[in-house]
């Protein structure tokens, strides 16, 4: 049981460029959501899936898309990616109320 | 919005001493708060959640309390120790909110236990 588990860990990306974060669960969790966490700011929820098959958008949704093909995997993709998208990336799984989290992607833009 | 406040920011105690974070949000709507535990540059880990209905819940040295009407909750560590070190976050899930169980976190209180 590997819980909640984000690849990779470090990334850094030309302006424009593009790239899929991986998220992953084997808790057999139905609800999965993105955040993102920047010096001096909460985290910020960006998407957020319910279940296989549905996504919806959070609180910071531009510049980025989620798709969810299956219960285990929440991939996030950058489709050009700017340097307001440097960040901190986190993935989580919910077992109802309580939230469980990946260990992160760094990912920078220059 | 729901805002989520933590104070306070940072805090350094000694070995040994009890101590207490708190969280404040805006909105008494709320359906369950999750205290976090962040180590440097790694993810979060779920200390506590309380449902709306509680009033604390207790994990070992830990106990947080919630006073939902105030729009309140603590988190005491009682017997601080350097494992203790980290940032705490607090987070809120709002009723209000279509987002499931989208989370409003707080900037987080960063906690420094010195031998």
């Amino acid at each position: 049981n590997a819980g909640v588990t984000q690849t990779p860990k470090f990334q850094v990306l030309k302006t424009g460029q593009s790239m899929t974060l991986q998220c992953a669960q084997d808790m057999n969790h139905e609800y999965m959501s993105w955040y993102r966490q920047d010096p001096g700011m909460g985290l910020r929820l960006i998407h957020y899936s319910v279940g296989a098959g549905i996504t919806d958008q959070g609180e910071v949704p531009n510049g980025y898309n989620v798709s969810r093909s299956t219960t285990e995997d929440f991939p996030l993709r950058l489709l050009s990616a700017a340097p307001s998208q440097t960040s901190v990336y986190f993935c989580a799984s919910n077992i109802g109320p309580e939230a469980f989290f990946g260990q992160g992607t760094r990912l920078t833009v220059v | 919005k729901q805002e989520v406040t933590q104070i306070p920011a940072a805090l350094s105690v000694p070995e040994g001493e009890n101590l207490v974070l708190n969280c404040s949000f805006t909105d008494s709507a709320i359906y369950n708060l999750q205290w976090f535990r962040q180590d440097p540059g790694k993810g979060l880990t779920s200390l506590l959640l309380i449902q709306s209905s509680q009033r604390e819940q207790t994990s070992g040295r830990l106990n947080a309390s919630l006073d939902k009407s105030s729009g309140r909750s603590t988190l005491y560590i009682a017997a601080s120790q350097p494992g203790d070190s980290a940032t705490y976050l607090c987070a809120v899930r709002h009723e209000g909110s279509n987002s499931g169980y989208a989370l409003n976190f707080g900037k987080g209180t960063s906690l420094l236990v010195t031998p």
